[in-house]
């Protein structure tokens, strides 16, 4: 049971470029969420999504796509990368039910040149 | 004004000593409240939830609600050079057919030798 797992660990890319960084639970958890997480800003919701087959727009979304591809995965895709995405990100799921708790994954520090 | 606030520190603590943490939200429609802990270049993990007012103790750990004063509290009795850490206050809503949460920055908690 490896829980939630992120892919790549570390990615640096020049602006304009794209990517996908990946996510996967193995908890059989509903819900997913997708953080960024920057010095003196905390982490701040970018997208979720609360079931297979829906996503929906957290605090932050401009310049991200998200992609619900099943109940395991949830993937998060910048288009064209900019400086101001360089960040930390942190996919988590989430228990359903009286005690929901979020579970965060190792996360991905990526930087924007 | 912040919807989930938090001295960022760092908070310094001989060891052995109670660390005390505090936050403060704005929504009182807030249902659940969490405290996670997060050692540097780590993922946050979580520590302890709470729902209903007053204390729940878990080891050396002690979460404390007080809704009337939209205020939640953790103490760490005999604090250990490990809990040195961020510590971040969660707080949980639900919205159409999700809960989110909204983080504080966090509190930076140093336990000296």
């Amino acid at each position: 049971n490896a829980g939630v797992t992120q892919t790549p660990k570390f990615q640096v890319l020049k602006t304009g470029q794209s990517m996908t960084l990946q996510c996967a639970q193995d908890m059989n958890h509903n819900s997913m969420y997708w953080y960024r997480q920057d010095p003196g800003m905390g982490l701040r919701l970018i997208y979720y999504s609360a079931s297979e087959g829906t996503t929906d727009k957290g605090e932050v979304p401009n310049g991200y796509n998200v992609s619900r591809l099943n109940k395991r995965e949830f993937s998060l895709r910048l288009e064209s990368a900019a400086p101001s995405q360089t960040s930390v990100y942190f996919c988590a799921s989430r228990t359903s039910g009286a005690q929901e708790t979020q579970y965060f994954g190792p996360g991905t520090r990526l930087l924007v040149l | 004004q912040k919807e989930v606030e938090q001295n960022s520190g760092p908070l310094s603590v001989p060891e052995g000593a109670i660390a005390s943490l505090n936050c403060t939200y704005s929504d009182r429609g807030s249902q659940s409240f969490f405290w996670y802990r997060q050692y540097s270049g780590k993922s946050p993990e979580l520590i302890m939830f709470i729902y209903s007012n007053g204390d729940k103790e878990d080891g050396r750990f002690t979460a404390q609600l007080n809704k009337a004063s939209q205020y939640v509290s953790l103490l760490i009795r005999d604090s250990q050079p490990s809990d040195s850490a961020t510590y971040l206050c969660a707080v949980n809503r639900f919205f159409d057919t999700a809960s989110k949460l909204t983080f504080g920055t966090g509190t930076r908690l140093q336990v000296t030798l």
